[in-house]
């Protein structure tokens, strides 16, 4: 099966400036995760989607970062305006479920604000 | 703060030698354990997983882990490692019966040296 896509890979942009990220998931997956890795950190989650429903964005920061899964299917991340701590891998994950059914992640988006 | 740490951040080693790297939580309650790794390049796969029973799993490519509840940890093992070893390990938890919303440790980075 294909794995989780995302795009695009490296992304640079200066301070003030926005950005987005995009996910395709595995097909048929209901769930869907953006996590932010910080450079010598873990993953952190930001948003958690079950279908295009936001079921956990208590660890998103609403005033600059926004996302959407319209259709149920793709994802869009975007910040606006970026910030130099914003600097880091975006990774998108998918899972069948949102039971113990394992996440599949994507190869990340690797972000710098300069 | 509930949190997931791990002991060493680089760990260098010859081919044929022993690996173990430490993760401790801070979680209470009912907690699922995961080991994650990542290739140079490469997306983040999962190694093994603990839900319950056995406390001893095995998992892909000859590691094995020991949930020690008594001491909130869950130390990732390899008897006899190999240069493809190389790689960032994760250790993450997540609480109940979700997979999903992952904390992560702030992972390991092993060399193996040939």
């Amino acid at each position: 099966e294909a794995g989780v896509a995302q795009s695009p890979r490296y992304k640079i942009i200066e301070k003030r400036q926005s950005v987005a990220f995009w996910c395709n998931p595995i097909s048929g997956h209901a769930t869907l995760y953006w996590y932010q890795q910080i450079l010598g950190q873990g993953p952190k989650l930001l948003i958690q989607f079950q279908n295009n429903g936001v079921v956990d964005d208590s660890q998103l920061p609403k005033d600059r970062f926004s996302a959407e899964r319209l259709k149920g299917v793709d994802s869009t991340l975007k910040i606006q305006p970026a910030k130099l701590e914003d600097s880091a891998v975006y990774l998108c994950a998918s899972s069948a479920g949102q039971d113990l059914r394992p996440l599949h992640f994507g190869n990340g988006t690797r972000l710098t604000v300069t | 703060a509930q949190s997931v740490s791990q002991h060493n951040h680089h760990v260098i080693l010859s081919e044929a030698a022993s690996l173990e790297l430490g993760c401790n939580y801070s979680y209470g309650g009912t907690v699922n354990l995961f080991w994650y790794v990542q290739y140079p390049g490469q997306h983040l796969q999962l190694l093994l997983k603990y839900f319950s029973g056995d406390p001893l799993v095995k998992g892909i490519k000859g590691f094995e882990a020991e949930f020690i509840k008594s001491k909130f940890s869950f130390n990732l093992r390899k008897p006899s490692v190999q240069w493809s070893d190389t790689a960032e390990y994760f250790c993450a938890v997540t609480l109940g019966d979700s997979w999903g919303k992952l904390q992560f440790g702030a992972g390991t980075q092993v060399v193996v040296t040939p």
